[in-house]
């Protein structure tokens, strides 16, 4: 299995709703990234996860909160967003050291906020 | 820091035209280059790399040298079709010891007219 499997694909929010965003990879990689990228821009990082632990956290704001249940899985919580968080949110894996490897991305969430 | 630096777009060719998207990279160490794909309403896939000097990645009929003397990783493509109309990312990633962060460029749009 070499892909990355996020759910849902797309998804309409309020802004006092929360919901949930899923990524899983079976690849045994153990490095796991949440991006947010905006219409006609690259990817912005968010959160990295290596062994099950956060590393980076890029300054996100708290109503995003991210959580990874085991090395397989990352899920990234959603809270009270504003419209300006519409966008598509996509997750990623690798092998942690491995500065030749690339990551694997999924397909994305599109959240829109409304 | 690191920073990527590519052409901006967009770039609109016929089919079967030659195609070269430039890319030039600052880093602090020694990294990794990427070129990513991203079809639309679709996720980033990882195009080709490369992770030394003078390495040639290659892929569906795509090739990027590394040279570190230009510090460039520009990418060619002999014949381009319709179906390789997309927004093209060139990376980096550091060898370092914080190599987790994937350094994107601001991408470029490709167009291709049958």
């Amino acid at each position: 299995d070499t892909e990355v499997t996020q759910t849902p694909k797309h998804l309409v929010m309020g802004m006092t709703n929360k919901k949930s965003l899923k990524c899983e990879q079976h690849m045994g990689h153990r490095a796991m990234y949440w991006y947010k990228q905006k219409a006609k821009k690259p990817p912005e990082l968010m959160f990295v996860y290596s062994y099950e632990k956060l590393s980076i956290n890029e300054s996100v704001p708290s109503r995003f909160s991210p959580e990874c249940p085991n090395s397989s899985l990352l899920n990234l919580h959603l809270h009270a967003l504003q419209p300006e968080d519409s966008a598509l949110y996509l997750c990623a894996s690798s092998q942690p050291g491995q500065g030749d490897g690339g990551y694997t991305f999924g397909s994305g969430t599109r959240l829109t906020v409304v | 820091g690191n920073s990527v630096t590519q052409m901006e777009g967009p770039v609109t060719l016929s089919e079967e035209a030659f195609l070269t998207i430039n890319c030039t990279y600052t880093a602090t160490g020694y990294p990794s280059l990427f070129w990513y794909v991203q079809y639309p309403g679709e996720g980033l896939q990882l195009l080709l790399k490369a992770t030394k000097a003078d390495d040639k990645g290659s892929n569906k009929g795509f090739e990027a040298t590394y040279r570190k003397e230009t510090t460039s990783f520009h990418l060619e493509k002999g014949s381009v079709q319709v179906s390789d109309s997309a927004v093209y990312f060139c990376a980096l990633r550091d060898s370092g010891g914080s190599n987790y962060k994937l350094t994107f460029g601001k991408g470029t749009l490709l167009t291709v007219n049958p």
